[in-house]
């Protein structure tokens, strides 16, 4: 299947801080890609959907100044989360959808990041 | 409001017996459906997929079934085994709002040997 990278896999910070991940799609070109957060024994829940040289499309109650997204190209997007506060902590995972066949309607997860804001 | 619903948020099965994991939803303009696999810390795993003029999809051991009337879907494997022992998620699409995955909580599995 196709594979989407994320790093960095762990990271703990103080609050305050801004935080960078970073989502590739490493044998596809991405159109389209999603972020999703989830909390513990929790689904996972969209924050914002991006698409390639365009802003993002943030979901309701998402502050889109907390969390900065950017597609800058078919196969990388960033997600910035600034002045990082301990409620920040989570699981963040992107997954990546492309522009037809298999990689239309299917999206592929990154493996996910574990953000720790102390 | 969730539109996908995995009402059993546990199943336990023998190895090598079914697992049947249900999924319901409410938007009937769903048009495509995907169940995912996940371990813990980890990003979901596709697994499987079902168009919405379909009622069944077959890879494998994997297999799921589409009941467009009951807005009802489930995933069938067989035979289960160890390895299998994961949290799946089934999830919702609808092509024409972007694509973006509209997820159910989630069904822990535990395969015992």
């Amino acid at each position: 299947g196709a594979v989407v990278s994320q790093h960095p896999s762990r990271v703990i910070c103080k609050s305050g801080t801004s935080v960078k991940i970073e989502c590739r799609s490493l044998d596809f070109q991405a159109t389209t890609m999603f972020w999703y957060r989830q909390f513990p024994k929790q689904s996972l829940m969209l924050m914002a959907t991006s698409n390639e040289g365009s802003k993002a499309t943030y979901e309701q109650g998402v502050e889109k100044d907390k969390f900065l997204i950017n597609h800058a190209s078919l196969t990388l997007s960033t997600l910035t989360v600034t002045s990082a506060h301990p409620e920040d902590s989570s699981f963040y995972i992107c997954s990546a959808r492309g522009a037809g066949g298999p990689f239309l309607e299917t999206q592929y997860f990154g493996p996910g990041t574990r953000l720790l804001v102390l | 409001d969730q539109q996908v619903k995995q009402n059993s948020p546990s199943l336990s099965v023998q190895e090598g017996r079914i697992s049947i994991l249900n999924c319901d939803y409410t938007n009937s303009m769903f048009d495509y459906f995907l169940w995912y696999k996940k371990y813990p810390a980890e990003g979901p795993t596709f697994l499987i997929s079902i168009s919405s003029i379909k009622d069944k999809n077959e890879d494998g051991r994997f297999t799921v079934f589409l009941n467009k009337s009951a807005k009802h879907l489930s995933l069938h494997i067989v035979p289960s085994q160890p390895g299998d022992s994961a949290v799946y998620f089934c999830a919702a699409i609808l092509s024409n709002s972007g694509y973006a995955l509209n997820f159910g909580k989630g069904t822990s599995l535990l395969v015992t040997p």
